[in-house]
């Protein structure tokens, strides 16, 4: 089970990139990254997901180095709405259903 | 595409009434999941089915906690007694089995549960 690490909270201002980086040095050769947001009172949300490389989709990007121990997930001029908790998952195998504590991110005006 | 819908979205109860959630997974979502969340313990996976088979339900904290999935189209969660320490969110969520093992969850909105 390939353990992730992600910071617990971040602040941001309005306008600004945020990068959530997320540490998973076990990661397996089958393994993908998947990153989901849940906002209070709803169930988490899939965001984005990826192998390798660099992924971009109409909310974010996902920046994954060469050895896949880590990624970031990019959220370009977040806005008050973005305020929410991001998860990274890593697996492919059933693993990659384990939820860790998350990183909450708070937008300030 | 209606989403997973969850029932109740509110339970209050009293300790060791029996309750009872339920969930509809999306359609053609082959596998189903039942989580809970609580500020102290964050998002547990609690068991989850393929094709209504239960996979894995080493989450379940102990034998007051049950799930079924009787079709494909229908789950419960099942708590008898149920207890204060059970109050929780409880999420289900789905996915499609046959697009590979790395496609993402699609989450209910839950059911709250406070067990006075």
């Amino acid at each position: 089970l390939a353990k992730t690490t992600q910071p617990i909270s971040m602040d941001s201002y309005e306008g600004q990139e945020v990068n959530i980086t997320c540490s998973h040095n076990n990661i397996a050769t089958n393994d993908y990254i998947t990153w989901y947001q849940q906002f209070p009172s709803q169930g988490p949300r899939f965001i984005i997901q990826g192998y390798k490389t660099k992924v971009t989709n109409e909310v974010a990007s996902l920046f994954i180095p060469a050895d896949r121990k880590s990624s970031t997930l990019s959220l370009p001029r977040v806005s008050l709405s973005d305020t929410a908790v991001y998860y990274c998952l890593v697996g492919a195998t059933g693993n990659q259903f384990y939820f860790g504590t998350g990183t909450s991110l708070t937008v300030i005006p | 595409d209606a989403g997973v819908i969850q029932s109740p979205r509110h339970e209050v109860t009293e300790m060791g009434q029996e309750v009872t959630l339920r969930c509809k997974p999306i359609s053609g979502h082959n596998s189903l999941f039942w989580y809970r969340q609580t500020m102290m313990r964050g998002l547990e996976l609690l068991i989850y089915f393929n094709n209504n088979v239960p996979i894995d339900d080493s989450g379940m904290p102990e034998d007051r906690f049950s799930a079924k999935m009787p079709n494909a189209s229908f789950s419960t969660l099942k708590i008898q007694p149920s207890e204060p320490r059970d109050s929780a969110v409880y999420f289900c969520a789905s996915r499609p089995l046959g697009r590979g093992n790395n496609s993402p969850l699609h989450f209910g909105n839950g059911t709250r549960l406070t067990v006075t």
